[in-house]
């Protein structure tokens, strides 16, 4: 099975439109830890959001907020009012604590396009 | 400061030939990974290192595939007789504390091309 899941391969958004991307997990850890990252087309992955498999509250960083539903296991990225630099790849990933914290598990991505 | 680079940012290499991808992490960084990405997938994990101990190498495809990290800071991927399929993106990202929340570090990545 799977452990990440985006079921969206690529997504349409206007410019200052809020756009919300899809991630489902896969876990039997009770401690485990969701992140984001954006892959713009240079190849660099770059580090959006976290989120803790404990913290109560859903993560924000700027633009950026996380939709976490636990018992649905979904992970789901906000960006709110898009803006032309957003279009990018965007991957979930996760890392669980029955690999001691290590390894990130990626989903396949899903391709942002901002249009003006 | 500095960020994970990465040498050389393309290689093109005949099928059969070895290849060494470098890593220089973030310095003082204890935790170093490397990845490799396929077109259009996501990263997939090879290997991890705390300081120069290789401490999981079980996403390594195959006994082709060798990576070490001697000192503890600069790290080397080599691939051994090439194969097409090996055609890929190699990430190598490195982060300081070794625990659930800490962030890695992402290097450009190398494209390895094999013809």
């Amino acid at each position: 099975a799977q452990k990440i899941t985006q079921t969206q391969p690529g997504m349409f958004v206007q410019e200052k439109e809020a756009v919300t991307l899809d991630c489902t997990y896969d876990t039997s850890d009770q401690s485990y830890g969701l992140f984001w990252y954006k892959q713009p087309s240079s190849g660099e992955m770059i580090f959006l959001i976290y989120q803790g498999s404990y913290d109560e509250q859903n993560a924000t960083e700027g633009r950026y907020s996380l939709n976490f539903q636990k018992a649905r296991k979904s992970a789901n990225l906000v960006i709110s009012a898009s803006q032309l630099g957003d279009s990018a790849m965007y991957f979930c990933a996760m890392r669980e604590s029955n690999t001691g914290f290590q390894k990130l598990v990626f989903g396949t991505g899903t391709r942002l396009l901002v249009s003006p | 400061g500095a960020g994970v680079s990465q040498s050389p940012r393309y290689k093109v290499a005949k099928r059969g030939q070895d290849v060494a991808l470098r890593c220089d992490p973030i310095s003082g960084h204890v935790s170093l990974f490397w990845y490799q990405q396929a077109l259009g997938q996501g990263p997939e994990f090879l290997t991890y290192f705390q300081n120069e101990a290789q401490l999981d190498k079980s996403g390594l495809p195959s006994d082709r595939f060798f990576a070490e990290r001697p000192e503890g800071s600069v790290s080397t991927l080599k691939i051994q007789r090439t194969q097409q399929e090996d055609s890929a993106v190699y990430l190598c990202a490195s982060s300081f504390p070794v625990t659930l929340s800490a962030e890695q570090y992402f290097g450009p990545g190398t494209r390895l091309t094999v013809t």
